[in-house]
């Protein structure tokens, strides 16, 4: 356990509908990356957050957004849901944002757009 | 470019065996090499992790060796078992406040009994 919670751990829905999905990341954790795994793209960095202000952008689509809270959990909102969609969804956590800080990956929710 | 290159796509070896996964990358700014395991239905989880002014690290049956020149890093699993059946992950990341990581497309190991 990596101490890293996401939820909800499945989610259907269907076309051009909005999810929103959870992460609260491990204890003392200030920095949260969401991740996409999808077979064709693999593993791709989505987005970060330090401490409640955005860090980083990698390959999100404008349809997706996310905040961090100031409790430190964050979400990801994704709207307009296209099939190509449907992917594993990983957030992750570390300590800061800089260095050599070893990322903890959640159990991913997985979402089918249908 | 950001890409990190890795091969074989799939992997099956006899227990005992000596599983090597290799992995390429040409942005000279990444500085930080992680492995990540990843067992179905869980996600990836750090296995070990090199930096480039170290040519070999060990860590109980796994090794990484690490070219800096040819780019080039290299995952070994000695004596396999079964119970590393899963895929793997090499990563990259570069100096910088964001240290995202950049991920190679993975590597399913099967290891027979």
């Amino acid at each position: 356990d990596s101490g890293v919670t996401q939820t909800p751990k499945h989610l259907i829905t269907a076309t051009g509908q909005r999810v929103t999905l959870r992460c609260s990341p491990r204890s003392g954790d200030l920095s949260v990356y969401w991740y996409q795994q999808s077979l064709d793209q693999g593993l791709q960095f989505l987005i970060q957050y330090y401490n409640g202000e955005e860090r980083a952008k990698g390959n999100i689509l404008e349809r997706f957004s996310a905040q961090q809270f100031p409790d430190l959990h964050s979400e990801l909102n994704l709207s307009s849901l296209e099939l190509g969609d449907s992917a594993l969804y990983f957030c992750a956590s570390s300590v800061s944002a800089g260095g050599h800080q070893t990322q903890y990956f959640g159990p991913g929710t997985r979402l089918l757009v249908l | 470019q950001q890409q990190v290159k890795q091969s074989p796509q799939s992997l099956i070896v006899q227990k005992g065996g000596i599983p090597i996964i290799n992995c390429a990358y040409e942005n000279t700014a990444f500085d930080y090499f992680p492995w990540y395991q990843q067992f179905p239905g869980k996600g990836p989880a750090l296995l070990i992790a090199i930096r480039p002014d170290v040519s070999e690290k060990k860590e109980g049956r796994f090794t990484i060796s690490f070219n800096k020149s040819a780019k080039q890093f290299s995952l070994h699993i000695m004596d396999s078992q079964p119970g590393d059946s899963a895929t793997y992950f090499c990563a990259a990341s570069q100096a910088g406040s964001a240290r995202q990581l950049t991920f190679g497309s993975g590597t399913q190991l099967t290891v027979l009994p």
